[in-house]
């Protein structure tokens, strides 16, 4: 079975520009994250999808950062414009979207994209 | 404030012998935690979960222990082997809600 799957792996952009982030979850999953995770720092999370309802958007800097998940499936994750302190490794994960005492809603997750920006 | 606190960033220990990782939390409302393994340039890897009505959930070499009145959590493996070396993050969840990750723990298993 395949997993979850991000696109680009890596990306350099200058300052003040745009970058977009893709992921494809593993199929099935209803629920989609996306995380930003800083160096010495654990996965942070920005937003959260139940199929294609942003239900938690919390942490998301709404003002440079956007997010969409067209048909509940595949995700993307923008920032425009982007600054130096964006630079990290934004992560995408998937679960299946069940939970409870004794069930834990394990999150699956995709290698990241490192941002570097410049 | 971090809710949930792994105040060792690293570990060294040598293989055979026992790795003890340790977390803290402070959220009483949390009901489940994970833990997680990473390599570098791979997406975390979840590793084993306990909930809040157990005291200890065992997989293989690894076990978690909770202990709800000191908010604290341990996740031993036994016997350690080289390829354990990682971050391991230490997560909290409630019923419904999102994960709550430590900042991770750096272990190394020496040969």
């Amino acid at each position: 079975e395949a997993g979850v799957v991000q696109s680009p792996r890596y990306k350099i952009i200058e300052k003040k520009q745009p970058v977009a982030f893709w992921c494809n979850p593993i199929s099935g999953h209803n629920t989609l994250y996306w995380y930003l995770q800083n160096l010495g720092q654990g996965p942070e999370l920005l937003i959260r999808y139940e199929n294609e309802e942003a239900v938690d958007d919390s942490q998301l800097p709404k003002d440079r950062f956007s997010a969409e998940r067209l048909k509940g499936v595949d995700s993307t994750l923008k920032i425009q414009p982007a600054e130096l302190g964006d630079s990290a490794v934004y992560l995408c994960a998937s679960s299946l979207g069940v939970s409870g005492v004794e069930v834990t809603d394990e999150q699956f997750f995709g290698p990241g994209t490192r941002l570097t920006v410049l | 404030d971090q809710q949930v606190k792994q105040n060792s960033p690293s570990l060294s220990v040598q293989e055979g012998r026992i790795s003890i990782l340790n977390c803290d939390y402070t959220n009483s409302m949390f009901d489940y935690f994970l833990w997680y393994k990473k390599y570098p340039a791979e997406g975390p890897t979840f590793l084993i979960s306990i909930s809040s009505i157990k005291d200890k959930n065992e997989d293989g070499r690894f076990t978690v222990f909770l202990n709800k009145s000191a908010k604290h959590l341990s996740l031993h493996i036994v016997p350690s082997q080289p390829g354990d070396s990682a971050v391991y993050f230490c997560a909290a969840g409630g019923v419904g809600g999102n994960l709550i990750f430590g900042k991770g723990t750096k272990l190394s298993v020496k040969p």
